[in-house]
């Protein structure tokens, strides 16, 4: 009964092409957020939001929209996918200080 | 600048050996955890652990706020230990976003 669960796993699209990445959290947390990891790097912050209706901008929001539908879910969205934007992409729940994390959705622009 | 530096970058051990990994943070904090990235890139909590030391199994973390440092420890280390550790702070003025270290590539070597 994962907490945290995102979809799809792994996503092929070419340049230009639009692509939803959902996710869900049956934490019943406030936060939650989307990380994008490349090679060699951390986890980067995209958007994040404290509840239902509200997004917050991260450190790396250009080339992202995000939409927090309801407390459970939060979407991450490109419009026009770009090679660069091909990475692993996480998402996140909490409440306080203590993260928790999805399995990943590894996006791959060609 | 980058408020958190995590060192080695790669480590490559035997089997049996310990394995000591750092974040060095210069900024103040209310939280630090460690998390461990398997090869195929889900992500593990290891440790939430903001001040002290805490032990789980063989893995052992140690946060000493007054010398800006984090420690995790991995006594008698397996092959199955191999994969990325990651440390991640939540600055002390910050609200609930979490600044990344760049990782620790483990090799245990048989």
């Amino acid at each position: 009964e994962a907490a945290v669960t995102q979809s799809p796993r792994n996503k092929v699209t070419v340049t230009g092409g639009n692509v939803t990445l959902s996710c869900r959290q049956t934490n019943s947390h406030n936060y939650m957020y989307w990380y994008r990891q490349d090679t060699g790097h951390g986890l980067r912050l995209i958007h994040y939001s404290y509840g239902a209706g509200n997004l917050q901008i991260g450190d790396v929001p250009d080339g992202y929209k995000a939409t927090r539908t309801t407390q459970e879910d939060f979407f991450l969205l490109l419009e026009l996918a770009s090679p660069s934007q091909t990475s692993l992409y996480f998402c996140a729940s909490s409440e306080a200080y203590e993260q928790y994390f999805g399995p990943g959705t590894r996006l791959t622009v060609l | 600048g980058q408020q958190v530096q995590q060192s080695p970058a790669s480590l490559v051990l035997q089997e049996g050996e310990n394995a000591e990994l750092q974040c060095n943070f210069s900024t103040s904090l209310n939280s630090m955890q460690w998390f461990y990235q398997r090869p195929g890139g889900s992500l593990v909590s290891l440790f939430y652990n903001p001040s002290g030391t805490k032990h789980s199994g063989r893995l052992t973390s140690t946060t000493v706020i007054k010398e800006r440092r984090s420690s995790l420890h991995i006594s008698s280390s397996q092959t199955t230990d191999s994969g990325t550790y990651l440390c991640a702070l939540e600055p002390g003025d910050s609200n609930y976003q979490l600044i990344w270290g760049s990782g620790t590539k483990l090799i245990i070597k048989p």
